[in-house]
């Protein structure tokens, strides 16, 4: 089956860790996203990469680091500089280059810092 | 950046009636609009798209309309089932995707 896939789906960490949410996806789909998902609010978007080897900050990239070295893989580093990490993190993947296309998402990964 | 709001947070209706959930949106160049679905604990699903330039678009059980006079954006879902229950936000293209924080749709039985 084609999909995206998200691991793990619970995540706790002691607070001054670095984690690394993993997202892959067998879509063939060029652009990938992070988002992050806090109750009551709409998504807020992290990093985005358009390409491999390529990405950009989004509204709130601070404390969060990123890479595309593989099409189907975009790992996200919440280090422990960022402030408030205990949240629903959703990755995302879009046929085509920006943002005028349907984004398919992955199941997600709730992170719990203590 | 400008944010995609709703008009309700919570919306209850009764097995088989029609539901009508609401986005406003304030930046007048948007020209890409999604309704997504999300169950509790899962990743959103995509329902249906609309570009700026249509007025309406329909699917199975589903239609979304878009007046772009007063920037507003409705989902209706017809004879609405137990298993529409869930949130549903929409989403704007502008140079990103914004979304609304979603409205929290329970179908009575």
């Amino acid at each position: 089956d084609g999909g995206i896939t998200q691991s793990p789906k619970y995540l706790f960490r002691k607070e001054g860790q670095n984690v690394t949410l993993s997202c892959e996806q067998n879509l063939n789909h060029d652009a990938m996203y992070w988002y992050r998902q806090d109750p009551g609010q709409g998504l807020r978007l992290i990093y985005y990469s358009q390409i491999v080897n390529d990405f950009q900050k989004g509204d709130i990239a601070e404390g969060y680091s990123v890479s595309r070295e593989k099409k189907e893989s975009f790992p996200l580093t919440v280090t422990s500089a960022q402030k408030n990490p205990t949240a629903f993190y959703l990755c995302a993947s879009s046929t085509g280059q920006g943002f005028s296309y349907e984004q398919y998402f992955g199941p997600g990964t709730r992170l719990t810092v203590t | 950046g400008e944010s995609v709001g709703l008009h309700l947070p919570t919306l209850s209706v009764q097995e088989g009636d029609n539901s009508i959930i609401n986005c406003a949106y304030s930046n007048s160049a948007s020209d890409y609009f999604i309704w997504y679905k999300q169950e509790s604990g899962k990743g959103p699903q995509f329902i249906i798209d609309i570009r700026s330039n249509m007025d309406k678009r329909q699917g199975q059980r589903v239609t979304v309309l878009l007046n772009k006079t007063v920037k507003h954006l409705s989902l209706q879902i017809a004879a609405t089932q137990p298993g529409d229950s869930a949130v549903y936000f929409c989403a704007e293209n502008i140079n990103d995707m914004r979304f609304g924080a979603g409205t929290r749709l329970t179908v009575k039985p």
